[in-house]
């Protein structure tokens, strides 16, 4: 099975930069995504890194570490509106094709001035 | 706004009773997900359609069932539901022509079992 750990709550001021960080324990799969879901809505994708590296998208950056088990979302120059929860998620490599995502509990950034 | 749509955006229903959850995907994605959302769970894979053919099952209970249907729109079927039943259900859609792909996930529907 798959199990990811991340952080439940992070509070940073606007203006700085924060790390979510992800550990995960799964026997194969394709890809680490990130997504951000704000209170009521649906989880939107941010980010994607099927290698080891860092994927720059915007204020956000994503890393993946395959052999530490590892990944992270780095939000630079926060604003109030990126206060969210943020989930990390594993597309598990089952052999059916499916790219079904296993999600982490999320992460809840609270942005303060 | 994803594209995905989703009906009803709320429902009410009690114990023991069954409802259906439409979905529609973005329009050229041929897979759909559906994942239940609960506080204690968090965010849980259900079951994947892909061009009309069930592709996945994940933490499925047996009292639901999901279809897709020509025109690509899918319904989950929830049946002598329970007061756990009550959480927030998306379906997202892909392209899955590769791994790389996001998923977009519609609004939602939240259910409620009184």
């Amino acid at each position: 099975g798959q199990s990811l750990e991340q952080p439940s709550e992070v509070t940073a001021v606007e203006g700085a930069i924060v790390q979510i960080n992800c550990t995960y324990q799964t026997s194969g799969f394709y890809g680490l995504s990130w997504y951000q879901q704000h209170d009521g809505g649906a989880p939107t994708f941010l980010s994607y890194n099927a290698l080891d590296g860092l994927e720059e998208t915007g204020r956000f950056s994503s890393f993946l570490s395959r052999s530490d088990s590892y990944g992270y979302l780095l939000l630079q120059e926060l604003q109030m509106k990126d206060s969210a929860s943020y989930f990390c998620a594993v597309q598990p490599d089952s052999g059916a094709g499916s790219y079904q995502l296993t999600f982490g509990k999320g992460t809840k950034l609270s942005v303060i001035p | 706004d994803s594209g995905v749509t989703q009906t009803p955006k709320h429902l009410i229903t009690a114990t023991g009773q069954r409802v259906t959850l439409r979905c529609s995907p973005r329009s050229g994605d041929l897979s759909v997900y559906w994942y239940q959302q609960s506080l204690d769970q968090g965010l849980q894979f259900l079951i994947q359609y892909y061009n009309g053919e069930e592709r996945a099952k994940g933490n499925i209970l047996e009292r639901f069932s999901a279809q897709q249907f020509p025109d690509l729109h899918s319904e989950l079927n929830l049946s002598s539901l329970e007061l756990g039943d009550s959480a927030l259900y998306f379906c997202a859609s892909s392209h899955d022509y590769t791994s790389y792909n996001e998923q977009f996930f519609g609004p939602g529907t939240r259910l409620t079992v009184l």
